[in-house]
């Protein structure tokens, strides 16, 4: 069964405090893997799409990496405004459409 | 351009009633997803629909219904509401067959069912 694992299910910062959150994934053959934020009582916005190992996808300071396995979502000096939850989701490629799979999420929060 | 629009913001409906929601793709796509998303959990993908077909469905029961209309807007119909269908509701469109497969979210329709 297709399934992403997402780790911590929340993360407090410090303003500037460097730190990853880890997106875990099974599934028979990857299509994608997405991120996305999502501020409280909104949908999510969408971050990156990466397709295979090895890839990488940077914005401002935000870096994502995958692997066969896992992917990762880089902060760097992360601000205040950078609280929300990180919803990471695959795209399997044996389907009929392109359905999205979600993880729980990562609540971050950045404080001064 | 226009994002993804969804109708309305917030409802409230009592068991056993039915509720329609609605949504409007982003300007250029032309399929659209329906995910529900209860409180502090990810969304789940409920169907999807591309030229007025459900092409894949996820496992939620027959209750839930949906349909696509020519301009690629879209329907999500619940019937027999029960307290579990609280939730947010999200719509989600896409290009079918792209070489980029992202879909972008609307702002959910929140409902409350008492």
């Amino acid at each position: 069964e297709d399934q992403v694992t997402q780790s911590p299910e929340a993360l407090r910062l410090q303003e500037g405090e460097s730190s990853s959150l880890n997106c875990s994934y099974t599934v028979s053959g990857l299509r994608g893997l997405f991120w996305y934020r999502q501020d409280p009582g909104k949908g999510p916005e969408f971050l990156f799409t990466l397709y295979s190992a090895g890839e990488e996808k940077e914005k401002e300071r935000l870096k994502a990496t995958l692997t066969k396995k896992e992917s990762f979502l880089h902060i760097t000096a992360p601000k205040p405004e950078d609280s929300a939850t990180y919803l990471c989701a695959v795209q399997a490629i044996n389907q009929a459409g392109t359905a999205l799979i979600f993880g729980k999420g990562t609540t971050l929060s950045v404080s001064s | 351009d226009a994002g993804v629009t969804q109708s309305p913001t917030h409802l409230i409906k009592t068991r056993g009633q039915q509720v329609t929601l609605r949504c409007s793709p982003k300007s250029g796509h032309d399929t659209v997803s329906w995910y529900q998303q209860a409180l502090g959990q990810g969304p789940q993908f409920i169907f999807q629909y591309y030229e007025e077909e459900e092409r894949q469905r996820g496992n939620f029961p027959d209750r839930f219904s949906g349909h696509q209309f020519p301009n690629y807007s879209s329907e999500l119909n619940v019937n027999a509401l029960l307290l579990g269908d609280s939730a947010l509701y999200l719509c989600a469109s896409s290009l079918y067959g792209g070489a980029v497969n992202e879909q972008f979210f609307g702002p959910g329709t929140r409902l409350t069912v008492l």
